[in-house]
């Protein structure tokens, strides 16, 4: 089955510098990877995806970018924000209704003013 | 706009009894999701369901019992609580590739 690992699992910048959250996977039937965002007592929340015919996307501050050949994929978060500071999990999963992701560990990072 | 809610938020119970942690979703999503939270396990999948009566074993489904009757409801029962059920717990809904996850609850086991 799919394994996800997750890289690093603690990560602190200064207000303003960039972070880089990188994530690998196994299957690579998998097509669809979420980044997801947890600040502390909350769910999950959806912040960017990619799919596998993509090799990049950029949402404002946050961006991914996936190598399907080496199966890693990575977050990229520029201008970094205190609000910015929260756990961050990557997924992988075959794009299909209700498609069961498998999650990596989790990121914690921390933005330090 | 609820969204998706659960319920109870905290919940302290003791070994060996029932629980039912309740998911409900406003989206009519027909894909529902429960997740468990451990620390440096990350998110893992117990129990989904594709539609009403419809349900399926995740990668930890045991001990665990789920039922759906309604497209809004998705309860999650433990049926005789051990200690290694103190976890958080995540209900989650989807209608295409994207899954929105509720607040959560956090079951701790005596």
């Amino acid at each position: 089955g799919e394994n996800v690992e997750q890289h690093p699992s603690t990560l602190s910048v200064q207000e303003g510098d960039s972070a880089v959250i990188k994530c690998t996977y196994s299957d690579s039937a998998s097509n669809y990877f979420p980044w997801y965002k947890q600040e502390l007592g909350k769910g999950p929340q959806l912040i960017i995806d990619i799919r596998s015919n993509v090799g990049e996307k950029k949402d404002q501050r946050i961006a991914v970018t996936l190598n399907k050949t080496a199966k890693h994929f990575s977050l990229h978060i520029t201008e970094t924000q205190p609000e910015d500071s929260a756990v961050y999990f990557c997924a992988a999963s075959i794009y299909n209704y209700g498609q069961n992701f498998v999650f990596g560990p989790g990121t914690r990072l921390s933005v330090l003013p | 706009d609820a969204g998706i809610t659960q319920s109870p938020r905290y919940k302290i119970t003791e070994t060996g009894r029932q629980v039912t942690l309740m998911c409900h979703q406003t989206w009519s999503h027909s894909y529902m999701f429960w997740y468990r939270q451990d620390l440096g396990h990350g998110l893992r999948l117990i129990y989904y369901s594709a539609a009403a009566d419809i349900t399926d074993k995740g990668e930890v489904p045991d001990g665990y019992v789920v039922s759906r009757s309604k497209t809004e409801n998705f309860p999650l029962t433990l049926e005789s609580a051990t200690r290694s059920q103190t976890s958080v717990y995540f209900c989650a809904s989807s209608e295409g590739p994207e899954q929105y996850f509720g607040p959560g609850t956090r079951l701790t086991v005596t």
